[in-house]
């Protein structure tokens, strides 16, 4: 199946920080990716739907100014966490559709001390 | 709002033995996934049902899919301890493109 990779694949940071992680799809070029966010014992929630080449979706309740979407090309997509606090650390998980497959990446776990 | 439920959310069998995973949702859908999660990982994908009566098998594992009814299956065929993991179905709806995930079902299997 196709591959998608995530940048970095674990990360600490002090609280007030920004952390960007990248997503890639590696072999196929993806339109549409999307990000999630998975708390322990949980399921993955929806955070935000990245298009290329244009303004993400967020779903309700998710601060786009907190959690930055940049989709610059059709195989890479950027999160960025801006001035994280220790309540936004969590495993975020990157997804890319490739016809009727959604790929997931390995996942980022973010901890904010 | 699309509402995915899946049932049981724990699952504590013996090898050797079958069960049976549910996954019922509250709207029209023209797709629906099963993913595996294993602790500290990401998902995996295991099966992807397109239409009513859609039935797919994977070793121990058969998927199925009954649209009228809103509902599908992952049937475990003689379990196994590799089975071990969490098991999440994911709905998307005939009118969008994001996925809502059912609640996910960790399944253990004991020797």
């Amino acid at each position: 199946g196709a591959v998608v990779s995530q940048h970095p694949s674990r990360v600490i940071c002090k609280s007030g920080t920004s952390v960007k992680i990248e997503c890639r799809s590696l072999d196929f070029q993806a339109t549409t990716m999307f990000w999630y966010r998975q708390f322990p014992k949980q399921s993955l929630m929806l955070m935000a739907t990245s298009n290329e080449g244009s303004k993400a979706t967020y779903e309700q309740g998710v601060e786009k100014d907190k959690f930055l979407i940049n989709h610059a090309s059709l195989t890479l997509s950027t999160l960025t966490v801006t001035s994280a606090h220790p309540e936004d650390s969590s495993f975020y998980i990157c997804s890319a559709r490739e016809t009727t497959q959604q790929f997931f990446g390995p996942g980022t776990r973010l901890t904010v001390l | 709002e699309l509402k995915v439920e899946q049932n049981p959310l724990f699952l504590s069998m013996q090898e050797g033995k079958n069960y049976t995973i549910y996954c019922n949702y509250s709207t029209t859908s023209d797709r629906l996934y099963w993913y595996r999660q294993d602790p500290g990982k990401s998902l995996e994908s295991l099966f992807v049902l397109l239409s009513n009566g859609a039935v797919k098998q994977e070793g121990r594992l058969m998927a199925s899919l009954d649209t009228k009814a809103r509902l599908s299956t992952l049937h475990i065929t003689a379990a196994v301890h590799d089975l071990s993991a969490t098991y999440f179905c994911a709905v998307r709806e005939t009118s969008g493109s994001r996925l809502t995930f059912g609640e996910g079902t960790q399944l253990t299997v004991n020797p």
